[in-house]
Order: structure tokens, then sequence, then C-alpha cells
């Protein structure tokens, strides 16, 4: 059954620590991306990767980096957690082209305290 | 640019019962429609897609769409609910072009009432 994966479901952090979300999928997607959801706002794309060591902003970059080193792995950073990064991050990868769909992880819930 | 608009936040049925989930889309190019279910602490997952060809389309579950050109919606429907439907319901859209990245509603929280 292929999927992606998130390491972390349940992640609580302090402000200002450095936060690291991981993401894999066993499914040789050339696409990956990573969304914020947030009730009555749906999905915001923050980061997306179309190849490795490739990286594209989404429409709310600010305050994250993204990593992808190798073809099967994302990876969302917060530099310096803030309160308001306080979401649900969920990641999901797909083919190239444009009617590809995505496959999502089950998401991580993250509280920045 | 694409936008997506998902009027009903929260939609309670009855259980059996019939249920259209409303969705309109703004867009001055061609595009593709989708919709996504998001169960209960899960990532989301295709429901139907829209890409060509008949404008009605069938999904998983029981689930069904119907793309409209002119009024630009592309609301979802079912006959009859169940229990296991309880859910939150995303429609999205993505433009033709290699550079359009898809874009999301705000999403419609179906609940079932027994």
């Amino acid at each position: 059954d292929v999927k992606v994966t998130q390491s972390s479901r349940y992640l609580v952090k302090r402000t200002g620590e450095k936060v690291f979300l991981e993401c894999v999928q066993d499914m040789d997607h050339e696409n990956m991306f990573w969304y914020r959801q947030d009730p009555g706002l749906g999905l915001r794309l923050i980061y997306f990767s179309y190849d490795v060591k490739m990286k594209e902003k989404g429409d709310i970059p600010e305050g994250y980096s993204v990593s992808r080193e190798k073809k099967e792995r994302f990876s969302l950073i917060l530099e310096s957690a803030s309160t308001n990064q306080t979401s649900m991050y969920l990641c999901a990868s797909s083919r190239s082209g444009v009617t590809n769909v995505l496959t999502f992880g089950a998401g991580s819930r993250l509280t920045v305290l | 640019a694409q936008s997506v608009t998902q009027l009903d936040s929260q939609v309670p049925v009855f259980e059996e019962a019939p249920v259209e989930l409303r969705c309109n889309y703004s867009s001055s190019v061609s595009v593709y429609l989708f919709w996504y279910v998001q169960y209960p602490n899960q990532g989301l997952q295709l429901l139907l897609k829209y890409l060509s060809g008949s404008t009605l389309v069938k999904g998983i579950n029981g689930f069904e769409a119907e793309f409209n050109k002119s009024q630009t919606s592309f609301h979802l429907r079912k006959p009859s609910v169940h229990i296991s439907d309880t859910a939150e319901y995303f429609c999205a859209v993505r433009g033709y072009s290699s550079a359009s990245k898809i874009i999301f509603g705000s999403g419609t929280r179906l609940s079932i009432r027994p």
C-alpha cells in the first residue's frame, strides 16, 4: 500500500525552538508539498518541490524553510517557532503533471506554547 | 489565478437523507476540479475529479459531482448518506498550465445525525 508518512502525529514545542517536520513517500513521486490546515481557512500551501534540491515558495512561506536532499523525503523547518504557527501540517506528494492527484500523509499537529 | 468558494462551512443531515455540498470556482482559464475528503484524524484522500468529458463524475463511496461551466460550479452530491460519511470535504481547482498550483476551498464539515 503506497503512502506518505509523516514522522510525528503530535508535537508540543516552546516558542523559539527549532522544529523539524519530516515527510517520506514511497511512490517515487516527483512532487512534494507542505500545507498548513487551519479551521475555516482550508489548506494553504507553504512550500513545494518538483525535484531533489529544488524548492518553490507557496502562499505562506514566511517563518518556514524546507529541505529536499532525497527524492523520497521532504522536510519542513520552523527556524524559531511562534505561537501563531500552532496548526495542523499536511505533507503530500504527486507525480508530475497537472492532472495527477495529491496523496496526503495523516498530518502533524503542532502546538507551540 | 483561480479561487474556490465553499459557501457552507457545516452541513448537518440525517442518516439516509440526500446531501449536496456546494462548490463554486473562479478562473480566467479552463480548470481541472477535484473533491477531497478528510475523515477524522486522517489526511485528505481523493473522492473524485473532473478532467474532461462527461460533466457528471462518479467517485468513491457513492458520491458524484456535476461540473457546470456556465455557473462555474462543481457541487458534490450523495443520494443517501451514512454515519461513515462524517468528514470534512474540500473542493479544489487547478488550471491547465504546468505552473498552476492546486487551490483548495475552506472545507465543508458534514455531520450525520442518526
